[in-house]
């Protein structure tokens, strides 16, 4: 049974760029969380997708968008690359019964470069 | 605003000592907590949770936590550690109702030492 998938491992971008990080979620699930984990700090929630559309946001600006495809496999794009981007950005799948309760397993994670 | 503190940012222990990692949050309403750990070059894993009932959670590998409403705590402990439990351990909230996203604190990094 495979677990998250992230796609690649490592990432160096300069600033400005654009960048595409993939998640294949956990066999059986069908929602995907992204997370944004900077240097010394906790995971912080990006945004959810479930039936390939956005039901939950946090507080990140629209350069960061993401995509479901149908067979709820997952991607974080993000634009105009800043310094402050740099950073591990984790997924996260659960199945959809949209409850809190929802026991999310995480991927290995992208870790993204800016210089 | 929601939010997750965890008191002691490195925590050195020798094997076999006891350890008490804190976690206190602030958070509207009913909630649920978690705390997940890291091992050294592994993805985050679900170490234990809380939703609702008997206040002491048990969870893998020995932990267990706490909840205890009035002091807004989720302390994790476990009686004896090994030196496999060096990891980074993250405690999280969310909302009990609806589907609301996790909240996460720093994090403890948690060296153990023969």
């Amino acid at each position: 049974d495979a677990g998250v998938t992230q796609s690649p491992t490592h990432l160096i971008k300069t600033r400005g760029q654009q960048v595409t990080l993939r998640c294949s979620p956990k066999s059986g699930h069908d929602t995907v969380s992204w997370y944004q984990q900077a240097l010394g700090q906790g995971p912080q929630f990006i945004f959810q997708y479930y039936e390939e559309e956005e039901r939950q946001r946090g507080n990140f600006p629209d350069r960061f968008s993401g995509h479901q495809f149908p067979n709820y496999s997952s991607e974080l794009n993000v634009n105009a690359l800043l310094l402050g981007d740099s950073a591990l950005y984790l997924c996260a799948s659960s199945l959809g019964t949209g409850l809190s309760t929802d026991t999310q397993y995480f991927g290995p994670g992208t870790r993204l470069t800016v210089l | 605003a929601q939010s997750v503190s965890q008191h002691n940012h490195h925590v050195i222990l020798s094997e076999a000592a006891s350890l008490e990692l804190g976690c206190n949050y602030s958070y509207g309403g009913t909630v649920n907590l978690f705390w997940y750990v890291q091992y050294p070059g592994q993805h985050l894993q679900l170490l234990l949770k809380y939703f609702s009932g008997d206040p002491l959670v048990k969870g893998i590998k020995g932990f267990e936590a706490e909840f205890i409403k009035s002091k807004f705590s989720f302390n994790l402990r476990k009686p004896s550690v090994q030196w496999s439990d060096t990891a980074e351990y993250f405690c999280a909230v969310n909302g009990h109702s609806g589907n609301t996203p996790l909240v996460f604190g720093k994090g403890t990094r948690l060296s153990v030492i023969a």
